[in-house]
């Protein structure tokens, strides 16, 4: 059964640095991995889908690696913003299904000014 | 300007009683979808659709319904049978092969901006 990991469940950095958010999946047989952002009481945006095929992903600032080998996927951000703190999900597709996501429960990420 | 929208942003409701959260796109997306989220926890799926008419449970739909008779709107009821309902209800929209972005897979879901059900 396909398990998907966010650790830490938190963190705090100050603006400016670069950062690492961490994805972890059990199971390798994925079609896609994707990030994203959820600010407080909002909806989801998506920020980056990696297909199988590919090793990042790259809009802005943020990257996005894959690596099904070892179950993990990250998403760097670079020279983060206060504007950057929200939670940050990632989602793999279940297997057998076209349409059905598994979730990770998300890294609070906070960026101290 | 295309999107999802869900209606109302905040609803309380009184034990014993039904409601029933709106969610439209205008996106042209086949499928659609429902989730819950608690605090701390990643989303859960209640209910998805493929197509009109036709929609399967997801992981969690004890004490949900919903219908799918037009292609644009999903709405979701929450009824008295549903044990702890207070949430943050997520809907969301995606169609196989399109995108704004070249090579996007059917998997990509684009959200609503979420009803926050409380139960007085």
């Amino acid at each position: 059964k396909q398990e998907v990991t966010q650790i830490p469940a938190a963190l705090s950095v100050p603006e400016g640095e670069n950062l690492v958010l961490n994805c972890s999946f059990t199971d390798s047989a994925i079609y896609n991995l994707q990030w994203f952002r959820q600010d407080p009481g909002k909806g989801l945006t998506s920020l980056l889908l990696i297909q199988s095929s590919q090793r990042e992903q790259t809009s802005g600032r943020l990257n996005a690696s894959l690596d099904k080998s070892s179950g993990r996927s990250t998403l760097y951000i670079a020279a983060s913003q206060p504007g950057d703190s929200a939670t940050y999900l990632c989602a793999v597709p279940l297997w057998d299904s076209n349409y059905q996501l598994i979730w990770g429960a998300g890294t609070k990420l906070i960026i101290k000014p | 300007d295309g999107g999802i929208t869900q209606s109302p942003k905040y609803l309380f409701r009184k034990e014993g009683q039904n409601v029933t959260l709106s969610c439209e796109q205008n996106l042209n997306h086949d499928a659609m979808y429902w989730y819950r989220q608690d605090p701390g926890q990643g989303l859960r799926l209640i209910y998805y659709s493929q197509i009109v008419n036709d929609f399967q449970k997801g992981d969690i739909a004890e004490g949900y319904s919903v219908s799918r008779e037009k292609k644009e709107s999903f709405p979701l009821t929450v009824t008295s049978a549903q044990k702890n309902p207070t949430a943050f209800y997520l809907c969301a929209s995606s169609s196989p092969g399109q995108g704004s972005k070249k090579g996007v897979s059917y998997n990509e879901q684009f959200f609503g901006p979420g009803t926050r059900l409380t139960v007085l």
